[in-house]
């Protein structure tokens, strides 16, 4: 156990809606990091904050945004959702802003666009 | 920009024997490298990494990784493998910025 918690597990909306997914990081990490895989794409990061600062941003669409609130917990939000948003949503913590801290990743969350 | 890659999409092994998952980096500055293995429906696990010293790194479950720097490789081995292995492996690298590039992932077979 990674000790990162990501709800809800599965998630299945219609397109167009708009869905929050949410990340609880592990004890004492203050970075959280939003990672997208698709079977075609791999891992794409997304988003990082740091103490509910944005740090780092990556291939992140205007529809998606995130936050990372004063108790740390993380939520990612994807809005006027498309069929290719289907993926698996994976988020990562780690202990600080330090370049060896590995990243420590929750189960995911497996969005279906139907 | 950094970058990752992995260049077989899947590898072959029977159990007992040694495997190699490949990878190659690029990275300006020093690189900071990860191995990570993920199994089905959950989420990536930290094997080991490379940040400074040597150029052999033991992790967990009894994988190693070898950092060649006039190569840019840093392939993930095992003696031995065992069925239980199989799963997809994916080689990252972080930089100054802090931001963790992956690479495409290789699934690795092990077969009994």
């Amino acid at each position: 156990d990674s000790g990162v918690t990501q709800t809800p597990k599965h998630l299945i909306t219609a397109t167009g809606q708009r869905v929050t997914l949410r990340c609880s990081p592990r004890s004492g990490d203050l970075s959280v990091y939003w990672y997208q895989q698709s079977l075609d794409q791999g891992l794409q990061f997304l988003i990082q904050y740091y103490n509910g600062e944005e740090r780092a941003k990556g291939n992140i669409l205007e529809r998606f945004s995130a936050q990372q609130f004063p108790d740390l917990h993380s939520e990612l939000n994807l809005s006027s959702l498309e069929l290719g948003d289907s993926a698996l949503y994976f988020c990562a913590s780690s202990v600080e802003r330090v370049e060896n801290s590995p990243l420590h990743f929750g189960n995911g969350t497996r969005l279906t666009v139907t | 920009a950094q970058s990752v890659a992995q260049p077989e999409d899947q590898v072959n092994v029977a159990e007992g024997n040694p495997l190699t998952v490949k990878c190659t980096y690029s990275v300006s500055g020093n690189p900071y490298l990860f191995w990570y293995v993920q199994y089905p429906n959950r989420g990536l696990q930290f094997l080991l990494k490379y940040i400074t010293g040597d150029n052999l790194v033991k992790g967990s479950y009894g994988f190693e990784a070898e950092f060649n720097k006039s190569q840019t490789s840093f392939h993930l081995k095992k003696p031995s493998a065992l069925v239980s292995d199989s799963a997809l492996y994916f080689c990252a690298v972080r930089d100054a910025g802090n931001m963790l590039t992956f690479g495409g992932g290789t699934r690795l077979m092990v077969k009994p």
